[in-house]
């Protein structure tokens, strides 16, 4: 019965370095999505995982982001070459697919790029 | 294209007193709505949600939401303020189906005085 999980908690990095962020979600859970939390932007979806397939990736950022989920679970996010902007918290959130779009969160990766 | 617009940044109320965070959305199909709720560094909880049934829902810790067509409105209350219903909220609007990415209003972050 547990939740979604997300690694690590925190993540401090030096601009031009890449991170790797990674989701565990409930599981059964076919459906898994990323967000991003930022001061200035609030909570934005980046991108959508129905199995392993992400058929919509155009809230992604830049072409510095990227994801992948294999085995229609585990879930990682990568940014290459971080930038000082790409500094806030990363959500990840699963769902079963048809259940009135209820998302469940893990507790967030706080990501800082010095 | 949906959007949500929740009015006020910030809102406070004495312990006691009357809750009311406004949350108005735009969609163009019907769409599932949803408060969820931030407590410091921690992810996000669902409140409640509504997904075409009782156009007043309920939800955990007391609070309620009516959804008024009318008015694109889905506003959230709670009848009495407890110190610890201090966090962030968040009102989101999904259009279901096989994605269902939620959009996400801006917040509103609620302090309870004593």
């Amino acid at each position: 019965g547990a939740g979604v999980s997300q690694s690590p908690s925190n993540k401090v990095t030096e601009k031009g370095k890449d991170v790797e962020l990674r989701c565990d979600p409930i599981s059964g859970h076919t459906a898994l999505y990323w967000y991003r939390q930022s001061l200035g932007q609030g909570l934005e979806f980046l991108i959508y995982f129905q199995g392993n397939s992400a058929p919509d990736k155009s809230g992604l950022p830049s072409d510095r982001f990227s994801a992948e989920r294999t085995g229609g679970s585990v879930s990682t996010l990568t940014i290459q070459r971080t930038q000082q902007e790409d500094s806030a918290v990363y959500l990840c959130a699963s769902s079963l697919v048809g259940l009135f779009g209820e998302q469940f969160f893990g507790p967030g990766t706080r990501l800082t790029v010095l | 294209a949906q959007s949500v617009t929740q009015l006020g940044s910030h809102v406070s109320v004495s312990e006691g007193a009357l809750v009311l965070l406004r949350c108005n959305y735009s969609s163009s199909v019907p769409p599932y709505l949803f408060w969820y709720v931030q407590y410091p560094n921690q992810g996000l909880q669902l409140l409640l949600k509504y997904t075409s049934a009782a156009t007043l829902v309920k939800g955990i810790n007391g609070f309620e939401a009516e959804f008024k067509k009318s008015e694109t409105s889905f506003h959230l209350t709670k009848p009495s303020a407890h110190m610890s219903d201090a966090a962030e909220y968040f009102c989101a609007v999904s259009e279901g189906g096989s994605q269902g990415n939620l959009i996400f209003g801006k917040g509103t972050k609620l302090s309870v005085k004593p």
